[in-house]
């Protein structure tokens, strides 16, 4: 596609549900990142693969949050027994490579809400 | 560790006056420097980046940074600023040495608030 898509746009979740949050990175693009933007805040980095490997995970805030990319395309972040602290903005990016010169390229996010 | 600091929340500027969105950063090691810009509902948009060379960076829609070492900043600027500029920026940086991950480190943002 033209640009990095996520779905859903919404959602909506009660406490303890698990959710899963969909992103569809540009094509061909190797690297794909997940991010968390809690309101007012900038993004924070959440997971990182390349290809289908998930290189790091260090900023998973605990072991309910799980990120898998099987194919080495599309990504699926996953949210067990949500919590109300989990609402926020999800934002995937997707990027060449890993050089810094490829830009990040992000999508319009998953919004969250946890009641 | 690295970490951003954006001062302005919130920059009220009037159409076709100039506006300096301020960044910092703090970092033991050389990094790259970026600003993006959100607009309402929108994913982040790249508007410039310093990678190396000229310290004097370009962007799209009529913005330019300048990466200053000694002050470790990265301000934005644009000399005049127009309704469409209306957005939340943000400055992000990178850590400069290659690592298994390049991730972005944002700041918390400014809103630059246009008015007629």
């Amino acid at each position: 596609g033209a640009g990095v898509s996520q779905s859903p746009r919404y959602k909506v979740a009660k406490r303890g549900q698990d959710v899963a949050l969909r992103c569809d990175p540009i094509s061909g693009h190797v690297s794909l990142f997940w991010y968390q933007q809690a309101l007012g805040q900038g993004p924070e980095f959440l997971t990182y693969f390349q290809n289908e490997a998930q290189l790091d995970k260090s900023g998973l805030p605990s072991d309910r949050f799980f990120a898998e990319r099987p194919e080495g395309s599309v990504s699926t972040l996953k949210i067990q027994r949500t919590q109300q602290e989990d609402s926020a903005v999800y934002l995937c990016a997707s990027s060449r490579g890993l050089a810094p010169e490829n830009t990040q390229f992000f999508g319009p996010g998953t919004r969250l809400t946890v009641l | 560790a690295q970490s951003v600091t954006q001062l302005d929340s919130q920059v009220p500027v009037f159409e076709e006056a100039p506006v300096e969105l301020r960044c910092n950063y703090s970092s033991s090691v050389s990094v790259y420097l970026f600003w993006y810009v959100q607009y309402p509902n929108q994913g982040l948009q790249l508007l410039l980046k310093y990678l190396s060379g000229s310290t004097l960076v370009k962007g799209i829609n009529g913005f330019e940074a300048e990466f200053n070492k000694s002050q470790t900043s990265f301000h934005l600027r644009k000399p005049s600023v127009h309704i469409s500029d209306t957005a939340e920026y943000f400055c992000a940086v990178m850590r400069g040495y290659g690592g298994a991950t390049n991730k972005l480190i944002f700041g918390t943002g400014t809103l630059l608030a246009v008015q007629p």
